[in-house]
C-alpha cells in the first residue's frame, strides 16, 4: 500500500511487556488512524489523530496510548500487553479536508501475539 | 454518531453467480464519504471505491457496480458473474466531512465463491 509504512509486521510479546507500533505516511495527510482487526469484529478504531498535535479516542482505546509525533508519524503504544490485545493492527491515513476527500491508505498490518 | 451496518456476515455463491453485498449507514452530517474495501486472504486492504454524499450516481467498473441511495442510507455493492478471485472479506466504511472526522467501518462480509 503506497505511502503508509507500518512496523513491525510481526511481533510476539509476553503478558506485561510494552511495545510501540510505528506508522509513517509520506502523503502529507492530516488524519491518521489506528485500527485493530479481530475475527468477526471487523475493523475497530482504537485512536485517531485529525491533525498534528491532536489525538482522540476511538471505539476501543483501553490499554493503548498514541502519539502524533509530527504530521508524518503516528505511533501506538501498548504499555502492559495483555492476551486480549492479540490482534492485527492497521494504520491508515486520509486527507479529510475539502470536498474531494481522498481515498484511505492503509499500512500492510502488524500481527501481534501476546502470550 | 456515525454507524455502518453490514448485516450479512458470510455469503457463499457458485462461480458466475451475481452477488450483492449490503451496506447501511447512519450519520447526522449532510456531507460524508462512503467507501468499499476488499481484504483478500493475503490480508491487505484494497481500495475499491469512494462515493461522495452529494453524488448519487451509480457507478460501474467492470464486473463491479455500486448503488448509492441516500433515501434509504444504503451503499450496496454488486459483483456480476463472480469469480473465485472475488473470495475475500469486503468492508464498507463511512467518513463524515470535516477536519476532525473519523472513519467508521462495518464488520465486513466474508464472500466465498466456489468453482
Amino acid at each position: 500500500n503506497a505511502g503508509v509504512t507500518q512496523t513491525p509486521k510481526f511481533q510476539v510479546l509476553k503478558t506485561g511487556q510494552s511495545m510501540t507500533l510505528q506508522c509513517a505516511q509520506d502523503m502529507n495527510h492530516n488524519s491518521m488512524y489506528w485500527y485493530r482487526q479481530d475475527p468477526g469484529m471487523g475493523l475497530r478504531l482504537i485512536y485517531y489523530s485529525a491533525s498534528e498535535g491532536t489525538t482522540d479516542k476511538g471505539e476501543v482505546p483501553n490499554g493503548y496510548n498514541v502519539s502524533r509525533l509530527n504530521k508524518r508519524e503516528f505511533s501506538l503504544r501498548l504499555e502492559s500487553a495483555a492476551p486480549s490485545q492479540t490482534s492485527v493492527y492497521f494504520c491508515a491515513s486520509y486527507r479529510t479536508v475539502g470536498r474531494s476527500g481522498n481515498t484511505i491508505y492503509f499500512g500492510e498490518g502488524s500481527w501481534l501475539t501476546v502470550v | 454518531a456515525q454507524k455502518v451496518t453490514q448485516a450479512q456476515t458470510e455469503i457463499s455463491v457458485v462461480e458466475k453467480e451475481d452477488v450483492t453485498l449490503d451496506c447501511v449507514y447512519e450519520t447526522r452530517d449532510t456531507t460524508y464519504y462512503l467507501f468499499w474495501y476488499k481484504q483478500p486472504p493475503s490480508g491487505e486492504l484494497v481500495f475499491l471505491i469512494r462515493r461522495n454524499s452529494f453524488d448519487e450516481q451509480n457507478e460501474i467498473s467492470g464486473r463491479y457496480s455500486w448503488n448509492f441511495q441516500k433515501s434509504t442510507s444504503s451503499f450496496n455493492f454488486t459483483i456480476t458473474a463472480s469469480q473465485v478471485v472475488d473470495s475475500a472479506v469486503y468492508f464498507c466504511a463511512l467518513s463524515e466531512a470535516g477536519a476532525n472526522s473519523k472513519l467508521t467501518f462495518g464488520k465486513g462480509i466474508t464472500l466465498s465463491v466456489r468453482p
